[in-house]
This record gives C-alpha cells, structure tokens and sequence, in this order.
C-alpha cells in the first residue's frame, strides 16, 4: 500500500512562528499536494508539485511556501504563522493515473 | 473552470436506510470524478472513482455512484445505511488537479 505519512498529527505554534509541515510518500509517485480543510469550505489547494524542484501555485498560495528537493518529501512552510492558518492541513501524493493517496492530516493551532 | 457543489452539508438516515449523497458538477468536458471518505481526525480514503467507460461505479463498504452525463451528476448511493458510515464525504472533480466539493457529513441513527 502507498503510504503518504505527515511528520505531526497536532502542532501548537505562536503566532509570527516559521512552520514547517513535513509530507512524506514511499512510492515513488510524481505528483505531490498540499491541501487545507476548514468546515464549511471543504479542501482547498495551496501548492502543488509534479517534479522535484518544481513548484506551482493552487488556490490559496498566500502566506505559504513549499520546497521539494526531493521526489518522496514535499514540505510546506508558513512564513510567519497566523491565527488565521489554524486549520488541518493535509499533504496528498498521486501518479499521473489520477490516483490521489491522503496523509492523516495535521492539525495546526496558531496561537 | 471545473467546480463541484454537493447538495446539502449534513444528511441523517437512519440504520439500513438508503443513502443518497448528492454531486453535481460543472466542466467543459466530461471529467474524471471521485468520491472520497474523512472519518474523524483522519485523511481521506477513495471510495471509488469514474474515468471512463461503465458509468455505474461500485466501490468499498457497498457504496456505488453512476456517473450522468446529461444531469452531470456523479451521486453516491448505498442501499443500506450501517452506523460505521457515519462520517464526512466528498466528491472531486479532476481534468487535472482535484477539484473538491464542500463535503456532506452523514450521520447515521440507530
């Protein structure tokens, strides 16, 4: 089984904090996805990467940053957290077959 | 542009009743479509999926959804409702990257 593994369940952070949301996937997939779940609003796309080193913009890039050195590790970063990126965020992995694998998710509190 | 609207954000059956959840969507040209499951504090698990060909789509736990071109409509369905569905369901729409919905939590009464 493909495994998409997020480095923290729950993170605290102060507000002004650099954050650092650690995704890793076993299985060699191309594609790797950070999304963010709020109720109501469902998932929205921050970044996404088809290759290593490569990076692109989705929905709600601001605030945010992502690096992929990397095939099998896509990271997002929060510059300076706010309170208002408290929220799950949640890192997806796939092929080019459109087959998309979730990690747990992470749930980021800024205080 | 591709968006997804799933109609109603909570629906409660009662154990062995019919499930319906609801997607429609809207793209240029028919998409890839999804149907995915978040039980409480976890990621989200595919439930099943439409590419192309039958568009009658059986997927895990008894859920199944027929995809219709003319309605473009993907709805999810299960003849009957177990208290272990309870939880929050979303459909996704892909030409490329996945479109999601807002999600329908369903709640399942004894």
């Amino acid at each position: 089984d493909v495994k998409v593994t997020q480095s923290s369940r729950y993170l605290v952070k102060r507000t002004g904090e650099k954050v650092f949301l650690e995704c890793v996937q076993d299985m060699d997939h191309e594609n790797m996805f950070w999304y963010r779940q709020d109720p109501g609003l469902g998932l929205r796309l921050i970044y996404f990467s088809y290759d290593v080193k490569m990076k692109e913009k989705g929905d709600i890039p601001e605030g945010y940053s992502v690096s992929r050195e990397k095939k099998e590790r896509f990271s997002l970063i929060l510059e300076s957290a706010s309170t208002n990126q408290t929220s799950m965020y949640l890192c997806a992995s796939s092929t080019r077959s459109y087959g998309y694998t979730f990690g747990s998710g992470t749930r980021l509190t800024v205080v | 542009a591709q968006s997804v609207t799933q109609l109603g954000s909570h629906v409660s059956v009662s154990e062995g009743a019919l499930v319906l959840l609801r997607c429609n969507y809207s793209s240029s040209v028919p998409p890839y479509l999804f149907w995915y499951v978040q039980y409480p504090n976890q990621g989200l698990q595919l439930l099943l999926k439409y590419t192309t060909g039958a568009t009658l789509v059986k997927g895990i736990n008894g859920f199944e959804a027929e995809f219709k071109k003319s309605e473009t409509s993907f709805h999810l369905t299960k003849p009957s409702a177990h208290m272990s569905d309870a939880a929050e369901y979303f459909c996704a729409v892909s030409l490329g990257n996945l479109i999601f919905g807002k999600g329908t939590k369903l709640s399942v009464k004894p």
